[in-house]
């Protein structure tokens, strides 16, 4: 079975301060695309980061950035600078070039205190 | 630029109802995904379009679900007899398809079901 495991439930973070939000998968397929995605309460689903499993160099969206380490199966992500903005559901995913469906984990709650 | 839409937003029905949802997705956009997330979950995926073929779909998608794309435009999801375990958020994204795996799905904002 492939699987993604945000073992983090729930975290917390100040404004201006950096947190980083944990994910690993696992699947036997050698090339992949893992994904961040955002969901605010009762907004819709947008992407915060993409990486191709191929691309060594981590992939950065101005305050996001990802480790990723393919041997490990970990890509975890770094939010500098948080905002009031940044509070919502995180979620990491992955395709695969056998099929085209994202496969989520549970996701992670990030909350922002000023 | 329009995003994915969806239609309704919320709908609440008894039990053994049939209900229809629609997605319009991002202009040509020829790839159309439906999920479902239930609370404290993240999305499952259930089937997927490219244009006007069903050509993946997830055990989840019992007998009583059934999903259309006429002419590779928008999209229809039907629940038949509808149980109280349908009850969820079914979400409806799209991708551009440039790619041949791997491109950048754009979430729509979500029906919301209830089943009483």
């Amino acid at each position: 079975a492939q699987t993604v495991t945000q073992s983090q439930p729930e975290m917390s973070v100040q404004e201006a301060e950096t947190v980083t939000l944990s994910c690993t998968y696992d699947t036997s397929e050698s090339d992949y695309y893992l994904f961040w995605y955002k969901q605010p309460p009762s907004r819709q689903m947008i992407l915060v980061i993409r990486q191709e499993a191929y691309k060594q160099q981590n992939a950065t969206e101005n305050r996001f950035s990802v480790n990723f380490q393919k041997a490990a199966k970990s890509f975890s992500l770094k939010i500098s600078d948080s905002q009031l903005g940044d509070a919502a559901m995180y979620f990491c995913a992955y395709s695969t070039n056998s099929g085209y469906a994202l496969n989520f984990g549970k996701g992670t709650s990030l909350l922002v205190t000023p | 630029d329009t995003g994915v839409s969806q239609d309704p937003r919320h709908k609440i029905t008894k039990r053994g109802q049939n209900v229809t949802f629609r997605c319009d997705p991002i202009s040509e956009h020829n790839r159309l995904y439906w999920y479902r997330q239930t609370l404290g979950q993240g999305p499952e995926f259930l089937t997927y379009f490219q244009n006007e073929a069903q050509l993946e779909k997830s055990r989840l998608l019992s007998d009583r679900f059934s999903a259309e794309r006429p002419k590779g435009s928008f999209s229809t999801l039907e629940i038949q007899r509808t149980e109280q375990g349908d009850s969820a958020m079914y979400l409806c994204a799209s991708s551009s398809g440039t790619s041949t795996v791997g491109d950048t799905q754009y979430f729509g904002p979500g029906t919301r079901l209830t089943v009483l």
